[in-house]
């Protein structure tokens, strides 16, 4: 079947504007993440998301970010206020079940470029 | 906080050569391990994984782990490289009962043919 889709592949943007990242995840995965990975660094870990349990929102860097989920589905990003900083590679994964076992599955990620 | 160090940023090889990677993780309790792969243009894949059992794992495309508990490694190794494993190589570590794996900043493998 199809695997995670994430949109827009690219997404320049001024500073101070907000961007919204969609991700597809694939379908009957419960569980669903959102990363972030700068230039030279690992993953970083934002938000997780289980069914219809509260979001672990632990990973988010400031309070310009936020995301949901709709239906236990699609998953959106919202940064709002964007700086320079933010500029990176914005990864979504979705796996089935809960727990440490689960193998992620990724998607091709968006590339969020701050002017 | 767990942290997972991934010793190599950057290796070149020639083809045939062997390859190993390092990996070590911070936590002391029970973990799970992964190695992801991001091919030129593709995705992040599983590579291979560890639960329990056998510490010495077996993976796609002839890629192998072992885990080694008491140095905290999870080193990937390959005999014989091909050019078509140039890629980025990410390591995770899953605390046992944690949801959330820490990656590793990832290394970075140019195989010249």
């Amino acid at each position: 079947g199809a695997g995670v889709s994430q949109s827009p592949s690219n997404k320049v943007t001024e500073k101070g504007k907000d961007v919204e990242l969609r991700c597809d995840p694939i379908s009957g995965h419960t569980a669903l993440y959102w990363y972030r990975q700068s230039l030279g660094q690992g993953l970083e870990f934002l938000i997780y998301f289980q069914g219809n349990s509260a979001p672990d929102k632990s990973g988010l860097p400031s309070d310009r970010f936020s995301a949901e989920r709709t239906g236990g589905s699609v998953s959106t990003l919202t940064i709002q206020r964007t700086q320079q900083e933010d500029s990176a590679v914005y990864l979504c994964a979705s796996s089935q079940g809960t727990g440490s076992y689960n193998e992620q599955f990724f998607g091709p990620g968006t590339r969020l470029t701050v002017l | 906080a767990q942290s997972v160090s991934q010793h190599n940023h950057h290796v070149i090889l020639s083809e045939a050569a062997s390859l190993e990677l390092g990996c070590n993780y911070s936590y002391g309790g029970t973990v799970n391990l992964f190695w992801y792969v991001q091919y030129p243009g593709q995705h992040l894949q599983l590579l291979l994984k560890y639960f329990s059992g056998d510490p010495l794992v077996k993976g796609i495309k002839g890629f192998e782990a072992e885990f080694i508990k008491s140095k905290f490694s999870f080193n990937l190794r390959k005999p014989s490289v091909q050019w078509s494993d140039t890629a980025e190589y990410f390591c995770a570590v899953n605390e046992r009962g944690s949801y959330i794996p820490t990656f590793g900043r990832g290394t970075s493998l140019i195989v010249h043919p």
